[in-house]
């Protein structure tokens, strides 16, 4: 079962910072927090994972609070492609564990 | 690299059929490979892992009759939807894991496949 909660929706304008939240309060001490969004009509995209050390990667960053119950993604420079449904994923890294997914976040950038 | 491909990208097909789903891992080998389901305006379903040479494990409420899972290869899973009905109309995904050589633990995802049951 999903262990995360996401907005339902989100607006950002074009070229701006979007911020999208993720509380996982229950999180484990050995669960990473993954990224993913899809495209509509599209398979899910990685985005980024950390466990508790903030991550950057070509896509986006990743802040995770000292506490790791909460994160926020954050894509820098939004444009229209970004228009996604934003998943956030708590999981054991290595043995294979499923994903469960939540019900995210519909991010929509526009002009 | 990390592609994962699946075919049919759509197929409609007459209530009572069998489909079959091929999921492809194209550039690296998948220990391990997982089956989703996604209705519309709804987010992605865990159906069932399956891990190559052995059976697969379905997730509670998911009829491993009706929906049979093979991973023969590496490479390859298939899932085929027995005597589909209109209610099993459905975008299915698959996604592929196991990447120790990468070290980061992501799945990556198939583009999936949209099942139309007349």
């Amino acid at each position: 079962d999903a262990k995360t909660t996401q907005p339902p929706s989100m607006d950002c304008a074009e070229g701006r910072a979007a911020n999208l939240p993720c509380n996982h309060s229950t999180i484990s001490g050995n669960e990473y927090v993954y990224w993913y969004r899809q495209i509509h009509s599209q398979g899910p995209q990685y985005i980024i994972h950390g466990l508790k050390n903030n991550e950057t990667n070509e896509m986006a960053s990743l802040i995770i609070t000292e506490d790791r119950k909460s994160s926020t993604l954050i894509l820098p420079h939004a444009t229209l492609r970004d228009t996604a449904v934003y998943y956030c994923i708590v999981r054991p890294l290595y043995n294979f564990n499923k994903f469960y997914f939540g019900s995210g976040t519909k991010l929509n950038v526009k002009p | 690299g990390a592609v994962v491909s699946q075919h049919p990208s759509w197929v409609i097909c007459k209530s009572g059929t069998s489909v079959k789903i091929e999921c492809r891992s194209l550039d690296f080998q998948a220990t391990t490979m997982f089956w989703y389901r996604q209705f519309p305006k709804q987010s992605l379903m865990l159906m069932a892992t399956s891990n190559e040479g052995s059976k697969a494990t379905y997730e509670q409420g998911v009829e491993k009759d009706k929906f049979l899972i093979n991973h023969a290869s590496l490479t390859l899973s298939t899932l085929t939807v027995t005597s589909a009905h209109p209610e099993d109309s459905s975008f299915y995904i698959c996604s592929a894991g196991g990447l120790l050589d990468r070290g980061s633990g992501e799945q990556y995802f198939g583009p999936g496949t949209r099942l139309t049951v007349t």
